[in-house]
């Protein structure tokens, strides 16, 4: 199976920050990375998908970007309705693998 | 409104069954292929299972193989996921999930259900 090691496992932010987190796949996935966001109690919402593809409906403000089996997820201006918990997905291979997860709050 | 909503969870001993539906509105289901993801209390997400447009091919975790059976009905827009020989470590929050590739398999998640909880508990 293709692990995604996804870090950090938590951060803190304020409101305005510009907010890094960061995915390693095991091996080559060539960009087939997505972006999820979940909020408590919710389920996950696709944000980005093929490692920069912004999801129809999803602010601007969210991007992603790829090196190899490295793979960035940005947020330009934190805004308070962000506070969630960020999962990259992989579907290079079956099974489908996802990163542990970065809660993020506000500071 | 495009829509998943999933029942059928519940309680069950060690070694049980369930099956769990998703009932799909407001897109064409026959075009999509469907995922089931599942999430322990308090963790991360998992991969389930898959099943193509027809149903004529389906996929695995192998933690579910043999023991799950993942099937969908078209003219009633539902996805199944039948469960048997149920462990402890099934218990989680279970998710239907729309690929979002339109007749191909893409491998992104676009849109989900609000998830039913299964608890395997004697």
């Amino acid at each position: 199976d293709i692990q995604m090691t996804q870090s950090p496992s938590s951060l803190s932010a304020s409101v305005g920050d510009r907010v890094t987190i960061t995915c390693q796949a095991s091996q080559d996935i060539n960009n087939y990375l997505n972006w999820y966001q979940q909020k408590p109690g919710k389920a996950p919402k696709l944000l980005i998908y093929d490692a920069s593809d912004l999801e129809t409906g999803v602010p601007s403000r969210f991007s992603g970007s790829a090196s190899g089996t490295d793979f960035t997820f940005t947020i330009s201006s934190l805004q308070p309705e962000d506070i969630a918990t960020y999962y990259c997905q992989q579907y290079e291979n079956l099974p489908f693998t996802f990163g542990q997860g970065t809660k993020l709050q506000i500071k | 409104e495009v829509q998943l909503v999933e029942s059928g969870g519940g309680l069950v001993q060690p070694g049980g069954s369930l099956r769990l539906s998703c009932a799909a509105s407001g897109f064409t289901f026959s075009g999509y292929w469907m995922h089931w993801v599942r999430q322990d209390p308090g963790k991360g997400l998992v991969w389930v299972s898959r099943i193509i447009t027809d149903g004529s091919r389906t996929s695995y975790a192998d933690s579910v193989k043999g023991r799950f059976t993942i099937s969908r009905d078209n003219a009633k827009n539902t996805l199944y996921l039948q469960m048997n020989s149920l462990r402890v470590e099934d218990t989680a929050v279970y998710y239907c999930a729309r690929d979002r590739g339109n007749y191909y398999g893409h491998g992104a998640f676009d849109i989900w259900g609000q998830g039913t909880m299964v608890t395997v508990s004697s």
